[in-house]
């Protein structure tokens, strides 16, 4: 089965970027999708297909993928912007559809 | 605004069913595909199965096969998750969730406890 890796982990200074990987295997061929979770709260979506970004969603948030690497980008991160993240992607060959492990977020 | 409102979870013994139900609204219910994903406490996502518009194509993670069946009833607006031979495994927050390809829109979730 299809897999995609993320770091646990990601911390940022108030008003830099942060950038979240999600590893899989030619996973430029697929469209990814990214997904923010604050604690206690279901998740939102935050980039689909890649690099759209739902209205509502600030265009500090953008993303990117190609080869074995999708990225999430978050420029001028705020405080609020701490929370969980997941990429996921739609894995055709088995019809499932697979979660990263998710990356946490802490802005320092 | 789309609505999605999950009801049903609850305690259940080891090898117990239990059945959870989404009520939608605020969107065309049967043109989209639905899906249930879940979060057992302290972990990540896990997509559990979707259900195609008109409910003639479905597909549901290997952990599950056999033991849930999704269902729908577009008249009703209504999206169901069937739960059989449950085990400890299968304790987590289930989500509702609009879209299969991308989840759109997430319900609040409802916890499912397997616990003798």
């Amino acid at each position: 089965s299809y897999v995609l890796t993320q770091p646990p982990s990601v911390s940022v200074a108030p008003g830099k970027t942060a950038r979240i990987t999600c590893g899989g295997n030619n996973i430029g061929s697929k469209s990814v999708h990214w997904y923010q979770q604050k604690p206690g709260q279901a998740p939102v979506l935050v980039i689909y297909y890649d690099s759209d970004r739902p209205s509502g969603i600030p265009e500090r948030f953008s993303g990117s993928n190609s080869g074995n690497t999708a990225t999430l980008t978050i420029s001028r991160v705020e405080a609020g912007d701490e929370a969980d993240y997941y990429c996921q992607v739609w894995d055709s060959s088995s019809d499932h559809a697979v979660f990263g492990g998710g990356t946490q977020l802490t802005v320092l | 605004e789309v609505q999605l409102v999950e009801s049903g979870g609850g305690l259940v013994q080891p090898g117990g069913s239990l059945r959870l139900s989404c009520a939608a609204s605020g969107f065309t219910f049967s043109s989209y595909w639905m899906s249930w994903v879940r979060q057992a406490p302290g972990k990540g996502l896990e997509w559990v199965a979707n259900i195609k518009q008109d409910g003639s194509e479905k597909y549901y993670v290997d952990s599950v096969k056999g033991r849930f069946t999704i269902s729908r009833d577009n008249a009703k607006n209504s999206l169901y998750l069937q739960m059989n031979s449950l085990r400890a495994e299968d304790t987590a927050v289930y989500y509702c969730a609009r879209g299969s390809y991308s989840i759109e829109n997430w319900g609040q979730g409802t916890l499912v406890t397997v616990s003798s």
